[in-house]
């Protein structure tokens, strides 16, 4: 069974970089056709796609976070991780790692790096603050 | 950027009561639309997608409907652990979004 776990501080100071690492186990990043990702969730936003990722390292992001983010696989340790520079109060939330899920048939996504999520980790709360 | 408005925000009903949750679209996205279920303090949880196909293992009370710019979810018999919050994401176009929610609590 694929399971999903993040790594990273818990608490990070305004302007530094978090760094969060997503754990995957019973499945292998290069063994299937799947973008992996990030989302996060706050109390004043809701849920917000962060971006998306293959193992062959061809990444999509979300606009709105500009040039603060980028995301990076290891495909030796089957992992993959998330840099957010220049952090604010805002980047306050639940971060999840995530994997598109299995799917049907047409329109499951038209973007090209997926996003229909179908396996979370269980999340990691960061809080930026001094 | 796409944007999804839930109603309501949240609602309160009773075990068998039929429950129906809409999203509405800023533009047309077809039918690129999913809808999940979160309880608190769980990563959310996949229960539909291309507007209207369940995902497997979803009890089949859930069902959804729609194309365009109006999408709805049902659930047709609710029950004790439907509680939680139910978004819809967009699929047409990045950014990806989410709808803002709507809390299903339990009379």
């Amino acid at each position: 069974q694929l399971q999903l776990q993040e790594s990273g501080p818990g608490l990070v100071k305004p302007s530094e970089t978090l760094s969060l690492t997503c754990t995957v186990s019973g499945g292998s990043i290069r063994s299937s056709s799947y973008y992996w990702g990030w989302i996060r969730q706050s109390p004043g936003k809701g849920l917000e796609w962060v971006g998306s990722i293959f193992y062959s390292g061809s990444t999509y992001y979300n606009p709105s976070l500009g040039s603060r983010v980028s995301i990076s696989v290891d495909t030796s340790k089957n992992q993959f991780s998330l840099n957010l520079r220049s952090l604010i109060a805002a980047d306050t939330a639940v971060y999840y790692c995530m994997r598109d899920s299995d799917c049907s048939g047409g329109y499951c996504f038209a973007t090209p790096g997926g996003g229909l999520v179908g396996h979370w980790g269980q999340g990691v709360l960061v809080t930026v603050s001094s | 950027d796409i944007q999804l408005t839930q109603s309501p925000s949240s609602l309160s009903a009773s075990v068998g009561d039929r429950v129906t949750i809409t999203c509405r679209a800023s533009q047309g996205i077809s039918s690129f639309l999913a809808w999940y279920q979160q309880k608190p303090g769980k990563a959310p949880n996949l229960l539909i997608y291309a507007a209207s196909t369940l995902q497997s293992g979803v009890p089949s009370r859930f069902s959804g409907s729609g194309s365009g710019t109006r999408f709805t979810l049902t659930i047709s018999s609710l029950q004790p652990e439907d509680f939680g919050s139910y978004y819809c994401q967009q699929l047409r176009s990045y950014p990806l979004t989410f709808g803002g929610g709507t809390k299903v609590e339990i009379k």
